[in-house]
């Protein structure tokens, strides 16, 4: 499968306690997005990194969030001391770098949904 | 980005054409139009995607008319597989910003 990996599929947190949701980009894809999808609503935008670098994370709440993707291995999405709130589908993208008057689109990974007792 | 309109259902006869509307009348000369489609528990899927012209490509065709304020994605045989949440949304071809806004998107039911 070369699309857009997610894992795990399904996360079950307590209160209080720590999320890490990995996404591996597919193929020659140096781009990656999160949003979330909070039950019967539209993806919301969290961040957009490449490599080593956050570029946008306006859509990232400002605390407890946190987003990495570094030089080796997967982009992981954390979430400290989650809470009921925090309960969604988290969905990652990826794209090629994105060129200048081009536009590659994002590819999306079938998501983590995280359910927080 | 634009801020996209779409109706909240629509139902199509299975083999028929499906035409999914949106108005985009915000949207800015460097903005593309983006189609994607949900279907339950699944990620979005990337449709199609144009500028100015009309696009056409293995899963549906994009009319974009001339004054870039609405679009139409046509199905042009539904299947009962194409029973989906049809999102419209827009994204600028340049600069840092890249991120994809979706509305509440279009529930397509296609019925036997």
């Amino acid at each position: 499968n070369a699309g857009v990996m997610q894992n795990p599929r399904h996360l079950v947190r307590r209160r209080g306690q720590e999320a890490r949701l990995r996404c591996s980009p597919m193929k020659g894809h140096s781009h990656v997005y999160w949003y979330r999808q909070l039950p019967e609503e539209g993806l919301k935008f969290m961040v957009y990194l490449q490599k080593e670098n956050i570029i946008d994370e306006s859509g990232m709440p400002k605390e407890r969030f946190s987003a990495e993707f570094p030089k080796e291995g997967p982009s992981i999405l954390r979430i400290q001391q989650v809470v009921r709130g925090d309960s969604a589908a988290y969905f990652c993208a990826s794209s090629p770098k994105p060129g200048w008057g081009s536009n590659q689109p994002q590819h999306f990974g079938d998501g983590t949904r995280l359910s927080i007792l | 980005d634009a801020k996209t309109t779409q109706p909240p259902s629509m139902d199509c006869a299975e083999g028929r054409a499906a035409n999914l509307p949106c108005n985009h009348s915000t949207i800015s000369g460097n903005e593309y139009v983006y189609w994607y489609r949900q279907i339950h528990s699944q990620g979005p899927q990337y449709i199609i995607h144009g500028l100015k012209n009309n696009e056409t490509n293995e899963m549906a065709s994009l009319i974009i008319t001339e004054d870039r304020k609405s679009s139409t994605l046509i199905l042009p045989h539904a299947t009962l597989r194409d029973t989906a949440v049809y999102y419209c949304t827009s994204l600028v071809s340049s600069g840092s910003a890249r991120q994809l806004t979706f509305g509440s998107g279009t529930q397509l039911t296609v019925l036997p």
